[in-house]
């Protein structure tokens, strides 16, 4: 199955900062998943990356808030901007892998203080 | 909307025991179920389970699916203390868009 690298692991930021979390995937895939796990929460898409168009966000996000980009199909980048302490999560990408599933990337812990 | 319903929400039992992990569904498209275990950041995938009455297993973990009652069962028989974890529940439409999670089930288990 897929490997994903995603950095970073981990972070502490300032509110009012922004930070871009990235996704590099070991072979070439059609569309790459963001989530965002709240504390306590299970698993909410944030939006579906396509290479080559525009992501489509779900319900209650915004790409002014979280802009993805997609330069091509091994890799992807979702920023978290302006960032409040609501925004504390983790953030993970995923990919599907057909027969053998969606696997996801190692995750991002952010912390906004 | 698409639902997808897991019980129970917390689990605490005593190594050695058997538990069983509960996933219902309501989804407008389905072509598999996926359970996975989340022990720190990332899930890790178990079983994705398209058919029904196929019973899947890994060790001492298996899965089944019943396609007509819409749900799933997730079985750990002679549980660890390394099973302790969130295990997620999640149905995945047609190919090329993004599972539908439960809100996953966590397993304590205690020496």
């Amino acid at each position: 199955s897929a490997v994903i690298s995603q950095k970073p692991s981990r972070d502490i930021c300032q509110r009012g900062t922004s930070l871009t979390i990235q996704c590099q995937v070991d072979s070439q895939v059609t569309m790459m998943f963001w989530y965002r796990q709240q504390p306590g929460q299970s698993l909410t898409l944030i939006a579906t990356a396509n290479q080559g168009s525009e992501a489509t966000y779900e319900s209650g996000f915004v790409i002014d808030k979280f802009p993805i980009s997609r330069p091509n199909l091994t890799f992807s980048t979702l920023t978290v901007s302006n960032m409040s302490p609501e925004d504390s999560s983790i953030y993970l990408c995923s990919v599907d892998r057909g027969g053998y599933g969606y696997t996801f990337g190692s995750g991002t812990r952010l912390t906004v203080v | 909307e698409d639902k997808v319903v897991q019980s129970p929400l917390s689990l605490v039992v005593h190594e050695g025991d058997t538990v069983t992990l509960n996933c219902s569904y309501e989804v407008t498209n389905f072509r598999s179920l996926l359970w996975y275990k989340q022990e720190k950041k990332a899930p890790t995938f178990l079983f994705m389970l398209t058919s029904s009455g196929i019973e899947k297993k890994s060790g001492r973990l298996s899965s089944i699916l019943d396609k007509k009652e819409l749900f799933s069962i997730l079985n750990i028989t002679a549980t660890q203390t390394g099973d302790s974890a969130i295990y997620l529940c999640a149905v995945g439409p047609n190919s090329g868009y993004a599972l539908n999670f439960g809100k996953g089930t966590s397993l304590l288990v205690t020496p």
